[in-house]
């Protein structure tokens, strides 16, 4: 299947920093990815649709300007998580939408823990 | 708001056995459904697509069937091996593309 790759892994950061992840598609071109966060023992949550080109749309209750998205190219999309808190400690994962033969299967990046102390 | 549930969560099998692994949703108005595995600590893979004019998909082992009317997938995983055991995701994509998720099943087939 095709590959999707999260950059870093794992962060750990202070309070009131800003830390960014980037998801990116590495054999393929992803008009749409997704945000997702994930607690844990809990299902995944989607946060926003992140759409090439133009602004993200973002889930009830997600924080816009907290969590800023930017998908500037086809095969790359940010989330910066603004001013974290220790309540923003989550497993944070992407995915990308693969348009190839009208099936648009989504595939998972190995997601980012992120600590914040 | 779609709601997915599944069903059992948790389940626990010597190796060798035939498993079924159940997922409901409330919405019907899907575009597709996919099943995951997910591995402690990492991100999901795809294990399974399901078009919503579809009625199963085969891959290896593994069969997913899918009831969209009544709001059903069931996956069925053939002659299981402790290679299996992971948490297993059934996720609807509504019309936006974006994936509902439930809780999971966590598998664990034993030696």
């Amino acid at each position: 299947g095709a590959v999707v790759s999260q950059h870093p892994s794992r962060v750990i950061c202070k309070s009131g920093t800003s830390v960014k992840i980037e998801c990116r598609s590495l054999d393929f071109q992803a008009t749409t990815m997704f945000w997702y966060r994930q607690f844990p023992k809990k299902s995944l949550m989607l946060m926003a649709t992140s759409n090439e080109g133009s602004k993200a749309t973002y889930e009830q209750g997600v924080e816009k300007d907290k969590f800023l998205i930017n998908h500037a190219s086809l095969t790359l999309s940010t989330l910066t998580v603004t001013s974290a808190h220790p309540e923003d400690s989550s497993f944070y994962i992407c995915s990308a939408r693969d348009t190839a033969g009208g099936f648009h299967e989504q595939y998972f990046g190995p997601g980012t823990r992120l600590t914040v102390t | 708001k779609q709601e997915v549930t599944q069903i059992p969560a948790a389940l626990s099998v010597p190796e060798g056995e035939n498993l079924v692994l159940n997922c409901s949703f409330t919405d019907s108005a899907i575009y597709n459904l996919q099943w995951f595995r997910q591995d402690p600590g990492k991100g999901l893979t795809s294990l399974l697509l399901i078009q919503s004019s579809q009625r199963e998909q085969t891959s290896g082992r593994l069969n997913a069937s899918l009831d969209k009317s009544s709001g059903r997938s069931t996956l069925y995983i053939a002659a299981s091996q402790p290679g299996d055991s992971a948490t297993y995701l059934c996720a609807p994509a509504n019309s936006g593309y974006a994936l509902n998720f439930g809780k999971g099943t966590s598998l664990l087939v034993t030696p």
